[in-house]
């Protein structure tokens, strides 16, 4: 069985201040790990994603996340936000074992403060 | 990554009456899913959807209430049968993206019902 929790479902920034969604996930086989974005109206589009190799994983709009085994963590950093960073995340889990659903977290929404 | 369309993208509906998503892709894929995102919720899977077999559907849905087809491997619907207003949500198709178990989703289906 696999699940995700995101701690927080609400983070506000600062403009230019460091962005950290956190992310800990729960599986018994390795997983394959996604950071989903949703702006407002809109579908879900990929972040970024782990499967195996480099633990640190670099995504679009400046975005990246690390993937630490032993804390069962996935959190997804940004340096600096930005006002067009505010928007829902996702964090989800998925099988490395067989094509499986993906199975995800409750989201936190990211408000970014001039 | 695949391009998905759906339709439409949003509906206003009567109590008791029924609405069908399209869902079209642009190349064709082998497994397509379906979503329901419930205001301010994250994503719940209904279904998976394969060309030329049943829907295997999630616990909690059942085929009665939300039947899907799969005519080919471009294009899926989702009914939403005699609807109620806890049936208001997104709607969200999406198709596999390789071999990492990722998936492409379409922009959702804004259902209101009254």
């Amino acid at each position: 069985a696999q699940s995700v929790t995101q701690l927080g479902s609400h983070v506000s920034v600062s403009e230019g201040a460091l962005v950290l969604l956190r992310c800990n996930y729960s599986s018994s086989v390795p997983p394959y790990l996604f950071w989903y974005v949703q702006y407002p109206n809109q579908g879900l589009q990929l972040l970024l994603k782990y499967t195996t190799g480099a633990t640190l994983v670099k995504g679009i709009n400046g975005f990246e996340a690390e993937f630490k085994k032993s804390e069962t963590s996935f959190h997804l950093t940004k340096p600096s936000a930005h006002m067009s960073d505010a928007a829902e995340y996702f964090c989800a889990v998925s099988s490395s074992r067989s094509a499986s659903k993906i199975i995800f977290g409750s989201g936190t929404r990211l408000s970014i403060r001039p | 990554s695949a391009v998905i369309s759906q339709k439409p993208s949003r509906d206003i509906c009567q109590r008791g009456t029924s609405l069908t998503i399209q869902c079209q892709v642009d190349s064709q894929v082998t497994m397509m899913f379906w979503y329901r995102q419930q205001p301010g919720q994250s994503l719940t899977l209904i279904a998976t959807a394969n060309q030329g077999s049943e829907a295997t559907y999630e616990s909690g849905f059942v085929i009665d209430k939300f039947p899907i087809s799969r005519p080919n491997l471009t294009f899926s619907t989702l009914t939403v049968s005699n609807m109620s207003p806890e049936d208001s949500s997104i709607y969200l198709c999406s198709v596999e993206g390789g071999g990492s178990n990722e998936q492409f989703f379409g922009p959702g289906t804004r259902l209101t019902v009254l």
